[in-house]
């Protein structure tokens, strides 16, 4: 069972276009990250949201933790063919030392 | 800079010879995971540790083994590598005090 999903599995856009990755899940979660891994590397850690409600901006990403912090989304806006990789939410519940990872999003940016 | 390093970046193996991969870290993170990635998919969770505490997932294969002699290593030894082995191997570290993994650029492992 999954804990976590994430959706589209796949996105291609254009260059310049917005796009939003959800990430749901009908668990609560005392905090939540984003990573991008690009190909041939681990992932990297983007931002994590611990409130619930709270908006993280950085740079032309915005993130969001939903006020019941069981969902995230992540908006890109005009996006850049550096933006391509795979997206990954996860999420940490109140016990264990365990981040449970999404499906996962994989983002094209096409120039 | 404090990192995650991952040893060797590619790895190649014959079915049923033996392979270990190693990662060290210089975060003192107290937790450390070993993840199996195949394609475009999320990472599969194979253990981790919370200090000297070994927690195997319950899905993790017996031919899947790790070893943590001190806090800044810990190995991934694959006992008889098959073809469905193959995939990136990430090593990850993280501190209860502190959110989010630390990930290492991974060990490519082809299974020959």
């Amino acid at each position: 069972t999954q804990l976590l999903e994430q959706s589209p599995q796949f996105l291609s856009i254009q260059e310049g276009e917005n796009l939003t990755v959800y990430c749901n899940s009908s668990s609560v979660f005392s905090s939540l990250q984003w990573y991008r891994q690009e190909p041939g590397e681990g992932p990297v850690l983007l931002v994590t949201v611990v409130t619930g409600g709270e908006v993280k901006k950085l740079k032309r990403l915005t993130f969001q933790f939903g006020d019941a912090r069981k969902d995230s989304s992540l908006h890109i806006t005009a996006a850049q063919p550096g933006d391509t990789g795979l997206y990954l939410c996860a999420g940490a519940i109140l016990t264990g030392n365990q981040f449970y990872f999404g499906t996962g999003t994989s983002l094209t940016v096409i120039p | 800079d404090a990192m995650v390093i991952q040893n060797p970046r590619y790895q190649v193996t014959q079915f049923g010879k033996p392979v270990t991969l190693s990662c060290s870290q210089t975060l003192n993170h107290n937790v450390m995971y070993w993840y199996q990635q195949k394609s475009s998919q999320a990472p599969k969770l194979l253990f981790h540790y919370y200090d000297k505490d070994f927690n195997n997932e319950a899905d993790t294969p017996d031919n899947f083994q790790s070893r943590r002699p001190n806090t800044s290593f810990c190995f991934l030894d694959i006992r008889s590598p098959g073809l469905g082995d193959a995939a990136m191997y990430l090593c990850a570290t993280s501190s209860r005090t502190v959110y989010g993994y630390t990930f290492g650029s991974g060990t490519r492992l082809t299974v020959v």
